[in-house]
């Protein structure tokens, strides 16, 4: 059974890179058949999608967010990392890290979620 | 970029009840959709992929329906356990994206 956590700092400055981490277990981010994703959600509201990563290293971003936004992935480790530049109040949100399929799709396991709050 | 409309976005029911939530993509999306629970302080959980597919270890008062632009999630028999918030998500075109959100309460 796949296991991912999240972990990261809890508490960015504004105009700063946020910056996360996906540790997987159970399972190898180098897997041909998963992609993997970040998501978050601002306190008391909806999920955005923001990207994903395959194991060759090929990303696909969410527009809305694509110039700040890096994801990147170490094999040797089995995680992969969330960066978000230049952040703001609006950024404050628990952001989660997810497996894609490539036959049964999105979502099908999640970490439990960190809360990144943007404050000064 | 395809939006998703949930509706209704918020639902009150009883146990016991038969509970249809639907939603609608903007352009067509074939099958590519699935469902989400959700609880408060928790991880979404996905119920149903590919539209209509269980996801294993879902209990099968969840299903799902639809095709091309309309979807709907049935709750054949509301359990105490179901009161949650519920996503519907595309993954057809990037980027992908969810539905606002279907808050089921107890009545």
């Amino acid at each position: 059974q796949v296991q991912l956590q999240e972990s990261g700092p809890g508490l960015v400055k504004p105009s700063e890179t946020l910056s996360l981490t996906c540790t997987v277990s159970g399972g190898s981010v180098s897997s041909g058949s998963y992609y993997w994703s970040w998501i978050r959600q601002p306190p008391g509201k909806g999920l955005e999608w923001i990207g994903y990563i395959y194991y060759s290293g090929s990303t696909n971003y969410n527009s809305s967010l694509k110039s700040r936004v890096t994801i990147s992935v170490d094999t040797s480790k089995n995680q992969f990392s969330l960066k978000l530049s230049s952040v703001t109040a609006a950024d404050t949100a628990v952001y989660y890290c997810a497996r894609d399929s490539a036959v049964t799709g999105p979502f099908d396991s999640w970490g439990q979620g960190t809360l990144v709050t943007v404050s000064s | 970029d395809i939006q998703m409309t949930q509706s209704p976005s918020s639902l009150s029911a009883s146990v016991g009840d038969r509970v249809t939530i639907t939603c609608r993509a903007s352009q067509g999306i074939r099958n590519d959709l699935g469902w989400y629970q959700q609880k408060p302080g928790k991880a979404p959980k996905r119920l149903i992929y590919a539209a209509s597919s269980l996801q294993s270890g879902v209990p099968s008062r969840f299903s799902g329906s639809g095709s091309g632009t309309e979807f709907t999630l049935t709750i054949s028999s509301l359990q105490p356990e179901d009161f949650a918030t519920y996503y519907c998500l595309q993954h057809n075109n990037y980027p992908y994206s969810f539905g606002q959100g279907t808050k089921l309460e107890i009545k």
